[in-house]
């Protein structure tokens, strides 16, 4: 499986932009890229995923670089309600598992 | 409904008791999975069940035992745990499909005395 890199934390402030990068250079070609966040003690909630296009629904956007080496999860306003730990995930072709790195966890500061 | 429901949400069990964790949902999900978090770690995968037949097991001890009955309901049975076995455990579902997103339920609470 692709593995993938991620800041351990991440401060943004209230309003602003939040960009988590992830680095996944050795993913192959037919391997989907997963966002997932954790608020505490709650289960993982899906946020979004991308195979090569850029990708944007309500909660947020992914930006996959050409090589594909490489993605950043957007949320465009962060609020306090985005701390969380954010997880990236690469997903084999056919892939029957999601398998979690250590995340980024990201505070949203007043 | 993106709906995956755990219950119960906290379980408090002695070394000797037998208990099963409950997962259903109702999205026709054909693959579903059983993780195990402990505090400030990322869940780590137990089990996937894909069409109803256990497709992965993490090399977890056979004090857990996994059952599928149907495409919209798995169980964990637990027996003999041991006081570390307490976790969060969550169960997901997905397509068994290339791109299918997983959802997930808010996990049980399980302690071990």
């Amino acid at each position: 499986d692709a593995k993938t890199t991620q800041p351990p934390s991440m401060d943004c402030a209230e309003g602003r932009a939040a960009n988590l990068p992830c680095n996944h250079s050795t993913i192959s070609g037919n391997e989907y890229v997963y966002w997932y966040r954790q608020i505490h003690s709650q289960g993982p909630q899906y946020i979004i995923h991308g195979l090569k296009n850029n990708e944007t629904n309500e909660m947020a956007s992914l930006i996959i670089t050409e090589d594909r080496k490489s993605s950043t999860l957007i949320l465009p306003h962060a609020t306090l309600r985005d701390t969380a730990v954010y997880y990236c995930i690469v997903r084999p072709p056919y892939g029957q598992n999601f398998v979690f790195g250590p995340g980024t966890r990201l505070s949203v500061l007043p | 409904d993106t709906e995956v429901t755990q219950t119960p949400k906290h379980l408090v069990m002695g070394m000797t008791n037998k208990k099963s964790l409950k997962c259903e949902q109702h999205m026709g999900h054909r693959a579903m999975y059983w993780y195990k978090q402990k505090a400030k770690k990322p869940p780590e995968l137990m089990f996937v069940y894909s069409y109803e037949k256990l497709s992965i097991n993490e090399s977890v001890p056979s004090r857990f035992s996994p059952e599928c009955p149907n495409s919209s309901l798995l169980n964990l049975h637990l027996h003999a745990l041991q006081p570390e076995d307490s976790a969060l455990y969550l169960c997901a579902s997905s397509q068994p499909l290339q791109g299918a997103e997983a959802f997930f339920g808010q996990g049980t609470r399980l302690t071990v005395v």
